[in-house]
């Protein structure tokens, strides 16, 4: 089945230890996000990229950081974590011939030490 | 900036009742509002998406409303099971936005 993968599941890193999240996708998407969702919270977007073209959100920390190789594959990479960066992290995506419609990862929760 | 707000927070039922979750938005110039569920630990799924031009949709025992000019929308939950124990979210997309925005969620609790 198409979808939307991310690796790990888990991870825990030390704080300050930099750090890198997956996520593939085999839907042939276009458009690949990332959302930061903390406990009980809303998911709040980080970037996204369409194509390859990246957007950042404004209030986006700069310790925060994203690479799309190719269509397939987006990672984020956290270059210093703090204690306030544990969460859940989302990938999504969404296609041309359905723009409107994310389609999600089942998360990585990230746990900083 | 568009922010949703979803009421009530935390909702415990039992099993069989039907229900009703809230989703309010401030900004009614959207291209569509979508209702996801979350199982503990676990990714978003779409439930329903309401274009802009519709009043409501609906899946099974679920049917969600939209009220755009009022800036709200309900998740309708019929015959209610433990397995819809979960976190719903409420999400619209911005007109001329890329960018989905999210409520916190309402955390229903189904007891057998």
């Amino acid at each position: 089945d198409a979808m939307v993968i991310q690796n790990p599941r888990y991870q825990v890193t030390q704080f300050g230890k930099p750090v890198t999240l997956s996520c593939s996708q085999t839907l042939n998407h276009n458009v690949m996000y990332w959302y930061q969702q903390k406990s009980s919270q809303a998911p709040k977007l980080l970037f996204h990229y369409y194509d390859k073209d990246f957007n950042n959100e404004a209030d986006t920390p700069d310790n925060f950081q994203s690479r799309r190789p190719n269509t397939s594959f987006c990672f984020l990479d956290i270059r210093s974590p703090g204690l306030g960066d544990a969460a859940m992290y989302l990938c999504a995506t969404s296609g041309r011939q359905d723009p409107e419609v994310r389609h999600f990862g089942d998360g990585t929760r990230l746990s900083i030490l | 900036k568009q922010e949703v707000t979803q009421i009530p927070a935390a909702l415990s039922v039992p099993e069989g009742e039907n229900l009703v979750l809230n989703c309010s938005f401030t900004d009614s110039a959207i291209y569509n509002l979508q209702w996801f569920r979350q199982d503990p630990g676990k990714g978003l799924t779409s439930l329903l998406l309401i274009q802009s031009s519709q009043r409501e949709q609906t899946s099974g025992r679920l049917n969600a409303s939209l009220d755009k000019s009022s800036g709200r929308s309900t998740l309708y939950i019929a015959a209610s099971q433990p397995g819809d124990s979960a976190t719903y979210l409420c999400a619209v997309l911005g007109g001329g936005s890329e960018k989905l925005v999210f409520g916190k969620g309402t955390k229903l609790t189904v007891n057998p």
